[in-house]
C-alpha cells in the first residue's frame, strides 16, 4: 500500500513566483489536512479538505494561499507571489472518514525555499 | 488558542539510557498523540492515548495520559541510535470550526553511540 505522497520534495522559487504543492492521500482516504512547519517549530494547521470541499481553512493566511481537493487527482496547495517568509516545510496528512484526526498519516513533506 | 508546551526542548543521551519527556497544556485535552519525525520526513504516529490515567506501551515506548488531562509523558527505555529524531505531542482541538490537531514544538533527541 502506498502511503501519502507529496511532490515535489523540494521546491525553489524566486520571490513573486507561484508555488504548487501536490498531495496524494492514501488509498481509501477522503480527508486531507495541510500543515506548515517552520524551522525549530511544530506543525501548524492550515486547511482541512474533503473531496471537492474545503471544510476548515482557519489556519490559512487570508491572501495568496489557496487549497483544493478535486474529485479526481491530488490535493493542491497553491501559494501565489511567494515571499521569503513562505519558506518552510509543508506537510499533508490524510485520514479515513472513520478515523478523522485521530489517525492521520503524514506525507514526507515539500520543502519550499524562496530566494 | 490551545497550546502544547514540550520539555525539554532537546536531549543528548548515551545509547542505552532511558529518556523521559513531557507535554503540558493550560487546556484540557481528551486525546493525546505522540509522533516522531525523522530528519527530512513527515511525522509518524507512535502512541495514541484516549483516557485520563491511561498508560500505553509500544515496544520500548511508554506514554501516559495525565489524570488532570492537561499533560502527557513519553518514556523511551534503553535508547538506541535510531531513536534520534524530534518527538511531538499533539491533541485535537475544534477551534476554527472543525476538529484538527495542535502540535507542541517538539523534543529533539540525540543519541550518542
Amino acid at each position: 500500500n502506498a502511503g501519502v505522497m507529496q511532490n515535489p520534495r523540494h521546491l525553489v522559487r524566486r520571490r513573486g513566483q507561484e508555488a504548487r504543492l501536490r498531495c496524494s492521500p492514501m488509498k481509501g482516504h477522503s480527508h486531507v489536512y495541510w500543515y506548515r512547519q517552520l524551522p525549530e517549530e511544530g506543525l501548524k494547521f492550515m486547511v482541512y479538505l474533503q473531496k471537492e470541499n474545503i471544510i476548515d481553512e482557519s489556519g490559512m493566511p487570508k491572501e495568496r494561499f489557496s487549497a483544493e481537493f478535486p474529485k479526481e487527482g491530488p490535493s493542491i496547495l497553491r501559494i501565489q507571489q511567494v515571499v521569503r517568509g513562505d519558506s518552510a516545510a509543508y506537510f499533508c496528512a490524510s485520514s479515513s472518514q472513520l478515523a478523522g484526526v485521530y489517525e492521520q498519516y503524514f506525507g514526507p513533506g515539500t520543502r519550499l525555499t524562496v530566494t | 488558542g490551545q497550546q502544547l508546551n514540550q520539555s525539554p526542548q532537546s536531549m543528548f543521551i548515551q545509547e542505552g539510557e532511558d529518556v523521559s519527556m513531557n507535554c503540558t497544556s493550560s487546556s484540557i485535552f481528551n486525546t493525546w498523540l505522540w509522533y516522531k519525525q525523522d530528519p527530512g520526513e513527515g511525522p509518524v504516529l507512535l502512541i495514541a492515548l484516549y483516557k485520563a490515567g491511561e498508560l500505553t506501551s509500544n515496544g520500548r515506548l511508554t506514554a501516559q495520559f495525565g489524570i488532570t488531562r492537561k499533560d502527557s509523558f513519553l518514556n523511551i527505555s534503553a535508547s538506541i541510535p535510531s531513536d534520534v529524531g524530534i518527538y511531538f505531542c499533539a491533541g485535537p482541538t475544534t477551534q476554527g470550526g472543525s476538529e484538527k490537531l495542535v502540535f507542541g514544538k517538539g523534543t529533539k533527541l540525540t543519541v550518542n553511540p
